[in-house]
């Protein structure tokens, strides 16, 4: 495989439930990022982690629980979210924090009942 | 803060060239990306400029001028599979991220 993958494409999900994103990338980069993708706003960084440890945190709510167990694995654990969580999540990853060019995964589209 | 901002549609012909603007307020500079999305897709990388002026490729090409906070996207020979959403992008002083800008959703009509 290539390139960013995530999992799973598609979740939905009730606000009492825990579930988890996945994403994996292939590059050999060390930065991996978080982003959400509303309708109608600018992508909204997550987080940012760079060689597993965090090296940003966009004021996310604590219903967002990111985890990076290696340089090639990015995980979003969610738990008990709220209908406006509702969106496309965006894994991405560079060469470095902040480097272009950014590669991203095909996100999943979660919804929230 | 930081703030960018682009048109939120334009409609170009096929075969025609359409240039998309992107100007930005930001603390620091670190660079301008330019990005395509498909819808359903994921966003790509379509060029970067550090320095001011042009960087073409095939047959795209962006421009920035750092004195103005301004860049633009330009796509040449325009072909119905451009139909997507192009996002500009800066790195600023907060050097470990990007900020995206809301999105120009491009539609190319016959």
């Amino acid at each position: 495989e290539t390139g960013v993958t995530q999992t799973p494409r598609h979740l939905v999900m009730g606000m009492t439930n825990k579930k988890s994103l996945k994403c994996e990338q292939h590059l050999g980069h060390n930065a991996m990022y978080w982003y959400k993708q509303s309708a109608k706003k600018p992508l909204e960084l997550m987080f940012v982690y760079s060689l597993e440890e965090r090296v940003e945190n966009n004021s996310v709510p604590s219903r967002f629980s990111p985890e990076c167990p290696n340089s090639s694995h990015l995980f979003l654990h969610l738990h008990t979210l709220q209908p406006e969580d509702s969106a496309l999540y965006l894994c991405a990853s560079s060469q470095a924090p902040g480097i272009q060019p950014q590669h991203f995964g095909d996100g999943t589209r979660l919804s929230i009942l | 803060g930081q703030s960018l901002e682009q048109p939120s549609e334009v409609t170009a012909v096929e075969g025609a060239i359409v240039q998309i603007n992107c100007t930005y307020q930001t603390s620091g500079f670190y660079g301008l990306s330019w990005y395509q999305q498909h819808d359903g897709g994921a966003p790509t990388f379509l060029s970067y400029n550090g320095l001011d002026g042009l960087e073409e490729t095939g047959r795209f090409s962006s421009f920035l001028s750092r004195s103005d906070s301004y860049g633009y996207l330009l796509l040449q020979e325009l072909q119905m599979k451009d139909s997507a959403s192009y996002f500009c992008a800066v790195r600023d002083q907060s050097y470990q991220k990007v900020t995206f800008g809301t999105g120009t959703k491009l539609q190319v009509i016959p």
